[in-house]
């Protein structure tokens, strides 16, 4: 399986402040990453597919980047429905695998 | 509009089959564009993909779960269904299923609790 490996595991952030979340691979992945939000109570949400793709709907404030092992989620505004759980999510090996989770909290 | 609602019972024994459905709306799930999955959080903790379903008869499992794992579909109730036997507390969680379009899910039911006690 290929592990998947987020940091950092909290982040207390504010309105208003640029967030950036890091996933790792313990094996490359070329480009088949995606992210996704969760708020407590309710299922995950797509936010970026195939490493920097957006679907529609979800605002521009949220971007990705990356290839290979290393990839980042850019939050550039933190609105205050942002305050949630975000997961990276690999789909290039046999099993799909999840990062361990990043909560943003309120600072 | 896709939409997927999942089913069964929110209580199972200790060493019985885990029994869920998902009925889908908007999507067919005998297109063959599209994986048909299910994924489980344990309350607290992370996600963790359990399995797929393909072109109707194809299916993929998370090796630590294959053992225990049947994922099928039927096509004239447009559902997907996941069996899970040999239940332990180990088990108790969450259950999504999911459409799965080139290996993101995109489209998510709201989730079932599914807890394993005697």
């Amino acid at each position: 399986d290929i592990q998947m490996t987020q940091s950092p595991s909290t982040l207390s952030a504010s309105v208003g402040d640029r967030v950036t979340i890091t996933c790792r691979a313990s094996h490359s992945i070329s480009n088949s990453l995606a992210w996704y939000q969760q708020i407590p109570g309710k299922a995950p949400k797509l936010l970026i597919y195939k490493a920097s793709n957006l679907p529609s709907g979800v605002p521009s404030r949220f971007s990705g980047s990356g290839s290979g092992t290393e990839f980042t989620l850019t939050i550039s505004s933190l609105q205050p429905d942002d305050f949630a759980t975000y997961y990276c999510q690999q789909y290039n090996g046999y099993s799909p695998t999840f990062g361990q989770g990043t909560n943003v909290e309120v600072k | 509009q896709v939409q997927l609602q999942e089913s069964g019972p929110g209580l199972v024994k200790p060493s019985e089959t885990l029994s869920l459905t998902c009925n889908v709306s908007g999507a067919s799930v005998s297109s063959g564009s599209y994986y048909w999955s299910w994924i489980r959080q344990p309350p607290g903790k992370g996600l963790e993909w359990i399995g797929y379903i393909y072109y109707s008869e194809n299916t993929n499992y998370n090796p630590s779960l294959k053992s225990r794992v049947t994922i099928s579909v039927d096509t004239s109730k447009n559902q997907f269904s996941l069996k899970l036997s040999s239940v332990t507390a180990a088990d108790t969680a969450f259950y999504y299923c999911a459409r799965t379009v080139a290996g993101a899910f995109g489209y998510w039911g709201q989730g079932t609790l599914v807890t394993v006690s005697s």
